[in-house]
């Protein structure tokens, strides 16, 4: 089964600087798709950006991008130039891409609560 | 288009009692997951379902069921209520089998 681990309980940036929250995960597969998910105060779970484990090219969204590591399994997301409204509990999350198969679940983290500081 | 919904948004029940939740999916979306999450568990996954048929279940007991009608749109039923059952119930719809994107949530409170 796959795991997905967030070392990090708690984080916390100044507005304007740069953040890395950390996931590794364990994975005996070599097709899947890894997320970065934020959970602010409101509870709505919006997606951050997305990476295909085929792709050697890191995932950019704006001022959000991840450091893809796939024989170390790791899977990190920097913000840059941080904003009040990044303040939200962040949660890594791994999928199968078990074409025909029916694995599609999301198998998340427990999640990094980030606070940003003015 | 108009994003996930889940009804209702808040939802008290008693112990015993059971409880039926709703999610429309996204319009074109076919398939549909849940999950639970709570302080203790974190997010579990529950169940999907694609073209109403159900694809894959977690490791819930018989007591939470769920299906999905030909409109895609799913219900999650859970029965004899639990006091550990009070959590958030999210819903998540994709496109084939592309990118989850997740309802507001049912809070569940069972007192």
């Amino acid at each position: 089964a796959q795991t997905v681990t967030q070392s990090q309980p708690e984080m916390s940036v100044q507005e304007a600087e740069t953040v890395t929250l950390s996931c590794t995960y364990d994975t005996s597969e070599s097709d899947y798709y890894l997320f970065w998910y934020k959970q602010p105060p409101s509870r709505q779970m919006i997606l951050v950006i997305r990476q295909e484990a085929y792709k050697q090219q890191n995932a950019t969204e704006n001022r959000f991008s991840v450091n893809f590591q796939k024989a170390a399994k790791s899977f990190s997301l920097k913000i840059s130039d941080s904003q009040l409204g990044d303040a939200a509990m962040y949660f890594c999350a791994y999928r199968s891409e078990n074409s025909g198969g029916s694995n599609y679940k999301l198998t998340f983290g427990k999640g990094t609560l980030l606070t940003v500081n003015p | 288009k108009a994003g996930v919904t889940q009804t209702p948004r808040y939802l008290i029940k008693t112990r015993g009692q059971q409880v039926t939740l709703s999610c429309s999916p996204i319009s074109g979306h076919r398939s549909v997951s849940w999950y639970q999450q709570t302080p203790g568990q974190g997010l579990q996954f529950l169940f999907e379902y694609f073209s109403e048929t159900q694809r894959n279940k977690g490791n819930f007991p018989g007591r939470f069921s769920g299906r999905q009608f030909s409109n895609s749109r799913s219900e999650m039923n859970v029965s004899t209520l639990e006091l550990g059952d009070s959590a958030l119930y999210l819903c998540a719809s994709s496109f084939m089998m592309e990118t989850q994107y997740f309802g507001p949530g049912t809070r569940l409170l069972v007192l």
